[in-house]
């Protein structure tokens, strides 16, 4: 069975800092990997979407990075502000038979950005 | 284009009471994801609906059940609701071309039980 797995749980960091948010899988089998936000009691938004072939996708101040074969992607958030304060998931599509296409996902990074 | 909806976005409902969820895709999406968050938990996959049939579930009791309609909305039922219930229900469209098309998530519906 997929595990995902984030590290770390929770991050407070200054305003300005870059930082690392990093996810592990333990079935290489996946379609692709996703990095999601969530703001507290709300829904979840898409941040990047990397596809199992790709090696990195960058939006803004994010660069999202794959390494299948060790399973690990990191996300990379330069320059943070207070507005980034969230947490962070991280999301494995299957790309396993009986599983295909289900999503698996970390427990999250708690991210907050002060002042 | 309008995103994903549910309603309502928060339930309050006592054990052994049963409820439903509704869920509106995007427009011309076909599938349905539903999820479950909790403290404990994290987001657990509960089962995703394509053109009105069940295509993938989780391993979540029988008391968690959904269903989708013609006009691809869906909606999720738990009956004997027990206080583990209680969680954020969020539910994802996407095409459903391919089983991994890419899905778009609602702003979920709290539901708490007492």
């Amino acid at each position: 069975k997929q595990e995902v797995t984030q590290i770390p749980a929770a991050l407070s960091v200054p305003e300005g800092e870059n930082l690392v948010l990093n996810c592990s899988f333990t079935d290489s089998a996946i379609y692709n990997l996703q990095w999601f936000r969530q703001d507290p009691g709300k829904g979840l938004t898409s941040l990047l979407l990397i596809q199992s072939s790709q090696r990195e996708q960058t939006s803004g101040r994010l660069n999202a990075s794959l390494d299948k074969s060790s399973g690990r992607s990191t996300l990379y958030i330069a320059a943070s502000q207070p507005g980034d304060s969230a947490t962070y998931l991280c999301a494995v599509s299957s790309d396993r038979g009986s599983t295909l296409g289900r999503l698996y996902f970390g427990r999250g990074t708690q991210l907050t950005v002060w002042p | 284009k309008a995103g994903v909806t549910q309603t309502p976005r928060y339930l309050i409902k006592t054990r052994g009471q049963q409820v439903t969820l509704s869920c509106s895709p995007i427009s011309g999406h076909r599938s349905v994801s539903w999820y479950q968050q909790t403290p404990g938990q994290g987001l657990q996959f509960l089962f995703e609906y394509f053109s009105e049939t069940q295509r993938n579930k989780g391993n979540f009791p029988g008391r968690f059940s959904g269903r989708q309609f013609s006009n691809s909305r869906s909606e999720m039922n738990v009956s004997t609701l027990e206080l583990g219930d209680s969680a954020l229900y969020l539910c994802a469209s996407s095409s459903g071309t391919t089983l991994t098309d890419t899905q778009y998530f609602g702003p979920g519906t709290r539901l708490t039980v007492l």
